[in-house]
């Protein structure tokens, strides 16, 4: 069981705008900062927002990030097609045992 | 350009040991804190190991601690990852990542991704 909780799937049609969340079920989680990672079907995460709402160069501004307290979420605006694959949010815990945790991953599908 | 290379994934019997390599080249591999994090079929990401740049701390998913050794040779670039007595829920891809940011104050994130090797575990 994820130490973060996603909601399995989110879809809406292209152009519109959908939301992941991300729910932490330790209060400590609340002083980190939380990573999201895109992957598509067969390859390899990569890194999408950091620091919260940080976005790697070459990430499209239609991709945000926010967080407040033990919660983060992933906006994806202007939907495209290309956008349909799995989201992972993640984070460092430094609580007892040092350790990365992540959500279970949420599939986006473009209607 | 940054890149990480996974290899000595396979096919092994239970109970069996592998050892993965992660070879680094494009920046200065011995500076980075480096995770592996594994994917089982059909399933969701799931941390294995972490170790350090310089202090070579070492830390450990529950699930692998006791079977699983991380190690690296910063004259190598290459990050390792020790797998032994080897069961069934280990079969996965195996991810190398690079640390961005800094954990020590709760901002880090993984940079960068290796584009992973198979360890499936059968008889």
């Amino acid at each position: 069981q994820s130490v973060l909780t996603q909601p399995p799937s989110v879809s809406a049609a292209p152009g519109q705008k959908v939301t992941i969340s991300c729910s932490a079920s330790s209060s400590n989680l609340g002083f980190n900062y939380v990573s999201w990672y895109q992957q598509f079907p067969g390859t390899a995460p990569k890194l999408l927002i950091y620091e919260n709402d940080k976005r790697p160069s070459g990430v499209p501004d239609r991709f945000s990030g926010s967080k407040s307290g033990t919660s983060a979420t992933l906006g994806i605006t202007g939907l495209q097609t290309g956008d349909e694959a799995d989201y992972y949010c993640g984070t460092w815990d430094r609580s007892l045992s040092a350790r990365w945790v992540f959500g279970g991953g949420t599939k986006v599908t473009v209607l | 350009e940054v890149q990480l290379l996974e290899s000595g994934g396979g096919l092994v019997q239970p109970g069996g040991s592998l050892t993965l390599s992660c070879a680094a080249s494009g920046f200065t591999f011995a500076n980075y804190v480096m995770t592996w994090v594994r994917q089982a079929p059909g399933r969701g990401l799931e941390w294995v190991s972490t170790i350090g740049a310089s202090d070579l701390g070492t830390y450990y998913a529950d699930s692998v601690k006791g079977r699983f050794s991380i190690s690296r040779d910063n004259s190598k670039n290459t990050l390792y990852l020790q797998l032994n007595s080897l069961r069934a829920e280990d079969t996965a891809i195996y991810y190398c990542a690079r640390h961005g940011g800094s954990c020590s104050s709760g901002s880090c994130y993984l940079e960068s991704w290796g584009q992973g090797t198979q360890v499936s575990v059968s008889s």
